[in-house]
């Protein structure tokens, strides 16, 4: 069975903090990694995406990925309150699918 | 560009009958894949479809079924409903679905069995 796995939150940091997302994956034939943002009613909304090892940014947000280690992580620096949402943590795996994990829920208190 | 599109957006239906969903891709994306969302299980993987053909599938019964047409839109179709497939259900077209392709979700289809 491969999994992603994430921990479920919630996760509450104050406006301006860094919020720190992570991520784990059994499958070490895994070939990419996605982080998705979902609000609550809406479906997921793609953030970032990340293929090899060390940091990727894009704004305020870093994704970091250790395939040794079959980790990832994101990063949300200044964190404001439009961030609170469900981060999404998937990654393509050997059999060819996107695999998701449970979410992790975050809150940003203003 | 226009991103992914499904219909209908909201859908109630009763046991034993049966669903289909649509869903067109962003222009130029050929894979379109499915998924399941539930509170329970989370967004579950049901199946790819790439050049009308069905490339890939999850851990779903054959009650769960899909189509591609040659304009890369596509179909999914549920029958003989049961209470449990109340769910969201998401499609996200990519380029051609290989491993570096981003999926980009539709706004999904909101399915509820009474």
């Amino acid at each position: 069975q491969k999994e992603v796995e994430q921990n479920s939150g919630p996760l509450s940091v104050p406006e301006g903090a860094i919020a720190s997302l992570n991520c784990t994956y059994s499958d070490r034939g895994s070939q990419s990694f996605f982080w998705y943002r979902q609000y609550s009613g809406k479906s997921p909304e793609l953030i970032m995406s990340i293929y090899s090892n060390g940091d990727k940014e894009d704004g305020r947000f870093t994704a970091q990925l250790n395939k040794a280690s079959q980790y990832v992580s994101l990063l949300i620096r200044d964190s404001q309150p439009s961030d609170s949402a469900t981060y999404l943590c998937a990654s393509y795996d050997s059999a060819r699918q996107l695999t998701f994990g449970s979410g992790t829920q975050l809150t940003v208190l203003p | 560009k226009a991103g992914v599109t499904q219909t209908p957006r909201y859908l109630i239906k009763t046991r034993g009958q049966q669903v289909t969903l649509s869903c067109s891709p962003i222009s130029g994306h050929r894979s379109v894949s499915w998924y399941q969302q539930t509170p329970g299980q989370g967004l579950q993987f049901l199946f790819e479809y790439f050049s009308e053909t069905q490339r890939n599938k999850g851990n779903f019964p054959g009650r769960f079924s899909g189509r591609q047409f040659s304009n890369s839109r596509s179909e999914m179709n549920v029958s003989t409903l049961e209470l449990g497939d109340s769910a969201l259900y998401l499609c996200a077209s990519s380029l051609v679905g290989d491993p570096a392709d981003e999926q980009f979700f539709g706004p999904g289809t909101r399915l509820t069995v009474l």
